[in-house]
């Protein structure tokens, strides 16, 4: 089946050590994006790629970057991560770029800072 | 003027019975009206979305109610069932905004 498949599942990191995220999606689409969601809270947009094309969301912190390779990989760097940055992680993808096509969304990776 | 407003925060229905979630908006620009539903430890799944030109969209058990004029727009289920149990957010895009703006989300269970 066709599907956004997110590595690893949970990712345990040290206050300040660097941490990748990654995610892969077997679907084709041009559009890939993060998400950071909180608990008990929406999934918050950090970035998008409509292919190689990167969009940074204004209030996206700097310690945050992505790279996307290719049309099937996307990576979350987060360079110094603080405890406020534990959260689950969210990578969607969708056909084009805009609200109204279906964003289809991997399971997540749960961070958690020491 | 971006956000969308969701209730309640939480909710507990009977089985059998119907849940009732709400959502307003007031950007007149937004076109595109979605819910996501998610279940812990997964990412959200797109159920079921409805654009303003239609007042009322039916699948399966879920119905999506709008009102234009109130900018109002809810989610119903009916014979609600345990396997509903999970979080809905109500979102909505369009205008000048590409991006989804998304309600804070309502957590639902379906008691046996």
């Amino acid at each position: 089946d066709a599907m956004v498949i997110q590595n690893p599942r949970y990712q345990v990191t040290q206050f300040g050590k660097p941490v990748t995220l990654s995610c892969s999606q077997t679907l084709n689409h041009n559009v890939m994006y993060w998400y950071q969601q909180k608990s008990s809270q929406a999934p918050k947009l950090l970035f998008h790629y409509y292919d190689k094309d990167f969009n940074n969301e204004a209030d996206t912190p700097d310690n945050f970057q992505s790279r996307r390779p290719n049309t099937s990989f996307c990576f979350l760097d987060i360079r110094s991560p603080g405890l406020g940055d534990a959260a689950m992680y969210l990578c969607a993808t969708s056909t084009i770029w805009g609200g109204t096509d279906t964003q289809y969304f991997g399971p997540g990776t749960r961070l958690t800072v020491l | 003027q971006q956000q969308v407003k969701q209730s309640p925060q939480s909710l507990i229905v009977q089985k059998g019975g119907i849940s009732i979630i709400n959502c307003a908006y007031e950007n007149t620009a937004f076109d595109y009206f979605p819910w996501y539903q998610q279940f812990p430890g997964k990412g959200p799944a797109l159920l079921i979305a409805i654009r303003p030109d239609v007042s009322e969209k039916k699948e399966g058990r879920f119905t999506i109610s709008f009102n234009k004029s109130a900018k109002q727009f809810s989610l119903h289920i009916m014979d609600s069932q345990p396997g509903d149990s999970a979080t809905y957010f109500c979102a909505a895009s369009g205008g000048s905004n590409y991006q989804l703006i998304w309600g804070a989300g309502t957590k639902l269970i379906i008691k046996p």
